[in-house]
């Protein structure tokens, strides 16, 4: 079945500067790629999302890369805040087949003053 | 605000008991996801269910058990309960299949003592 792994599983960076988050699967088949941010003791919101048809979508601060041939794809988050301090989780799923979402085991992400 | 409404919020319960978790889907959704995320722990996907029916099925043990009825509310049985089921329980909604955002609940903290 599908593996996601995610790296790395902590993240200090100083405020300002970019974050930079990876991810790999293990399923081809996989083809639609969010990314979820849980600040602590919330809920876990999608910040973010990619398709197999895409190679790259930004939304302001945030960017989201994939590579379907190293099946990885990556979070990158430029001029970070403080209010980016957070875990942040990507996940692979397989639409119109099973349906399962595989998450990775998150990142913590801390920002410093 | 995601509007999806799960209870209790939290539950204390002691090892052996049964215990049954709620989830209201965002009015519309047809899918429901179930997550079991445990301290400093990922999102381990347990279950999926779309219109009523199981779509997925992830690491769920087998003391415990879902269904989602007609009206798509959903809930999540444990059964036989031990130490280390104590964890937070996410409840996930999504409109349609695989391959779309999910918008989760609050959740709900279970601790088995």
């Amino acid at each position: 079945g599908e593996n996601v792994e995610q790296h790395p599983s902590t993240l200090s960076v100083q405020e300002g500067d970019s974050a930079v988050i990876k991810c790999t699967y293990s399923d081809s088949a996989s083809n639609y790629f969010p990314w979820y941010k849980q600040e602590l003791g919330k809920r876990p919101q999608l910040i973010i999302d990619i398709r197999s048809n895409v190679g790259e979508k930004k939304d302001q601060r945030i960017a989201v890369t994939l590579n379907k041939t190293a099946k990885h794809f990556s979070l990158h988050i430029t001029e970070t805040q403080p209010e980016d301090s957070a875990v942040y989780f990507c996940a692979a799923s397989t639409r119109n087949r099973d349906d399962k979402i595989i998450f990775g085991k998150g990142t913590r992400l801390h920002i410093l003053p | 605000d995601s509007g999806v409404t799960q209870t209790p919020k939290h539950l204390i319960t002691a090892t052996g008991q049964r215990v049954t978790l709620r989830c209201s889907p965002r009015s519309g959704d047809l899918s429901v996801y179930w997550y079991q995320q445990s301290l400093d722990q990922g999102l381990q996907f347990l279950i999926q269910y779309y219109n009523g029916e199981e779509r997925a099925k992830g690491n769920i043990l087998e003391r415990f058990s879902a269904q989602q009825f007609p009206d798509l509310h959903s809930e999540l049985n444990l059964s036989s309960l031990e130490l280390g089921d104590s964890a937070l329980y996410f409840c996930a909604s999504s409109p349609r299949e695989g391959g779309n955002i999910q918008y989760f609940g609050a959740g709900t903290r279970l601790s088995v003592l």
